[in-house]
């Protein structure tokens, strides 16, 4: 099947630092792909969405400047976190799609990254 | 807006119990659902997607049945496992994404 590559999966962070988590899609060409957040016993919250070659469209109350997302290639995707804060520790989850649509179509997930930031 | 909840939020059997998860959603106007397999610290996994125009889908010891009409889906394991135990999230489309519930955390005891 195919497999979303996520790295790292664990990071340590001091607070005022950058970090960057990537997202692959190994064996397919995805033109979308996802980003999530969840926090412990909760459910996923999207974040942005990244199609190809444009500009990441962002969910109500996620900051653009904060959480930069770039989608240059078919098979990559990155999301930095910028000036990290305690408060942005959480788990990060990327999933990629080989459509633009997630109609009838599997998303597939990366392992996500376990971010603390000190 | 499309919400999507699962009950119980918890359920801890022992081995050999059939599992039954919940989930409904409030806008009963889908394209599909799909039910994802996460364990601790780690990505979803994808276990089974029932299409809008079906009323189950099965995968060997796991089936899954959809009521459109009443906004509910249903997640049977069978002859559960402690393998089997995993938190279980059910998640629509939502517009150009997908909704999520927060998941039932299955224990199977050995």
């Amino acid at each position: 099947g195919a497999v979303v590559s996520q790295h790292p999966s664990r990071v340590i962070c001091k607070s005022g630092t950058s970090v960057k988590i990537e997202c692959r899609s190994l064996d397919f060409q995805a033109t979308t792909m996802f980003w999530y957040r969840q926090f412990p016993k909760q459910s996923l919250m999207l974040m942005a969405t990244s199609n190809e070659g444009s500009k990441a469209t962002y969910e109500q109350g996620v900051e653009k400047d904060k959480f930069l997302i770039n989608h240059a290639s078919l098979t990559l995707s990155t999301l930095t976190v910028t000036s990290a804060h305690p408060e942005d520790s959480s788990f990060y989850i990327c999933s990629a799609s080989g459509r633009t649509s997630s109609y009838n179509s599997p998303l597939h997930f990366g392992n996500g990254t376990r971010l603390t930031v000190t | 807006k499309q919400e999507v909840t699962q009950i119980p939020a918890a359920l801890s059997v022992p081995e050999g119990e059939n599992l039954v998860l919940n989930c409904s959603f409030t806008d009963s106007a889908i394209y599909n659902l799909q039910w994802f397999r996460q364990d601790p610290g780690k990505g979803l996994t994808s276990l089974l997607l029932i299409q809008s125009s079906q009323r189950e889908q099965t995968s060997g010891r796991l089936n899954a049945s959809l009521d459109k009409s009443s906004g509910r889906s249903t997640l049977y394991i069978a002859a559960s496992q402690p393998g089997d135990s995993a938190t279980y999230l059910c998640a629509v489309p939502n517009d150009y994404k997908l909704s999520f519930g927060a998941g039932t955390t299955v224990t199977v005891r050995a």
